[in-house]
């Protein structure tokens, strides 16, 4: 069965510092990858994802991720955060059966 | 443009009442879900529904059930609420098999607070 690990419950980062928020999965094909953003008392929305292909993938607000197979791992990041970026992260996988399970994520805090 | 409807927005309840989580989306996807959002515990997925007619067990089933009434409409059951199952409620779908692109990502409805007492 997949599953999705977020090893960091928080992180706090000054502005304009880098991020990098990890994400490991488990799971036997090539999966599906996603990062949502969740800012306070909103809704979910997507900022990445990957299914195939070029293993860098390009998001919204700046983001970007890695899939790296050997690592099983699909690593957020991004060059310089702003204290807009303040809001709790998600990474997801999916299978072929439609299934999509979510890790617990990660709450970013920005000093500014 | 509504996407994904859930209702109620907020809803209490007491230890043993029963109530029923609607959800509906008009972008004909095939796939819908339910997750439970709680502090510290990410989204976990309570069952989903991969195309009208199906429906499968998530990680969190228990005390839960669901109906596909048609491919717009999803709804959660609690049969007998209990404390433990005081949470956000979240409503997603996506096209899916076969009508899409298998990795399209979750649209997700605006969410349902409930608190059991």
């Amino acid at each position: 069965a997949q599953s999705v690990t977020q090893p960091d419950i928080h992180i706090t980062v000054s502005e304009g510092a880098s991020l990098e928020l990890r994400c490991n999965y488990s799971y036997g094909a090539t999966p599906y990858l996603f990062w949502y953003v969740q800012s306070p008392g909103q809704g979910l929305q997507l900022l990445l994802k990957y299914f195939s292909g070029d293993t860098l993938v390009q998001g919204i607000k700046g983001f970007e991720a890695e899939f790296k197979r050997s690592q099983s791992s699909f690593n957020l990041r991004k060059p310089s955060v702003h204290w807009s970026d303040a809001a709790e992260y998600f990474c997801a996988v999916g299978e072929r059966g439609d299934k999509i399970i979510f890790g617990k994520g990660t709450r970013l805090h920005i000093l500014p | 443009n509504a996407g994904v409807t859930q209702t109620p927005k907020f809803q209490v309840l007491k230890t043993g009442q029963s109530m029923t989580l609607q959800c509906a989306q008009d972008m004909n996807h095939n796939s819908m879900y339910w997750y439970r959002q709680d502090p510290g515990m990410g989204l976990r997925l309570i069952y989903y529904s991969a195309s009208e007619g199906t429906t499968d067990k998530g990680e969190v089933p228990n005390g839960y059930n669901v109906s596909r009434l048609n491919k717009r409409e999803f709804s959660l059951r609690l049969e007998s609420a209990a404390p433990s199952q005081t949470s956000v409620y979240f409503c997603a779908s996506r096209p899916g098999h076969p009508f899409g692109f298998a990795g399209s990502p979750l649209h997700f409805g605006n969410g349902t607070r409930l608190t059991v007492t």
